[in-house]
């Protein structure tokens, strides 16, 4: 019954390294969406994916890349980590999008020192 | 693309019904309306969501209005547990699902 696994919960990072959250769904949702929420606002979209082998930019892509091999995992790729990237990351996955429910992760909190 | 307006804030006595306002006058035809809330610590949690009709489900019902310019999420009986930033959405014809700022709902014991 594990729905949507991110890893790691926390983490600490120096500006300018780099590192992977993941994200994986059990539910063979096509859909999947990363998002990141600073202290006391609101969700902010990353990045998105319709299915395998297809991602596109949501609100704030920038400084972030993303892949989707298969259809159960969805990396997220800091490449140079800025203390603005501090915050914590949600990874989200839903059958078909528009119309149906979408299932979070626990979320990963990211701090850039 | 359609945006929402929602209260920053809203009190509510435990044990009795809450009422959500949310306002979407730029909503389009095909435009779903969601309702997700965040606990404490947590990632948002889908409530419900309709299209045109009123949904009930075992945690809410959804109140659309004739024209959808608004809706309303009734929680028929608050508790404790329903503390929480709910989030009014509509689903957008390209598949994103973007969130306002919410609701911060505050309950009184």
């Amino acid at each position: 019954n594990a729905g949507v696994t991110q890893t790691p919960k926390f983490r600490i990072l120096k500006i300018g390294q780099s590192m992977t959250l993941q994200c994986a769904q059990d539910m063979n949702h096509n859909y999947m969406y990363w998002y990141r929420q600073d202290p006391g606002m609101g969700l902010k979209l990353i990045y998105y994916s319709v299915g395998a082998g297809i991602t596109d930019k949501g609100e704030v892509p920038n400084g972030y890349n993303v892949s989707r091999s298969t259809t159960e995992d969805f990396p997220l790729r800091l490449e140079l980590a800025a203390p603005s990237q501090t915050s914590v990351y949600f990874c989200a996955s839903s059958p078909t999008g528009m119309n149906t429910e979408a299932f979070f992760g626990q979320g990963t909190r990211l701090t850039v020192v | 693309d359609a945006k929402t307006t929602q209260p920053n804030s809203m009190e509510s006595n435990e044990e009795e019904p809450v009422h959500l306002p949310c306002n979407h006058s730029t909503i389009s035809g095909t435009d779903y309306i969601h309702w997700y809330r965040q606990l404490p610590s947590q990632g948002p949690e889908y409530v419900i969501h309709g299209l045109t009709s009123n949904v009930n489900n075992r945690m809410a019902s959804l109140a659309i209005a004739e024209d959808r310019k608004s809706s309303t999420l009734i929680l028929h009986r608050a508790t404790l547990r329903d503390a929480a930033v709910y989030y009014c959405i509509l689903s957008i014809r390209d598949d994103k699902i973007i969130f306002g700022k919410g609701t911060r709902l505050h309950i009184l014991p």
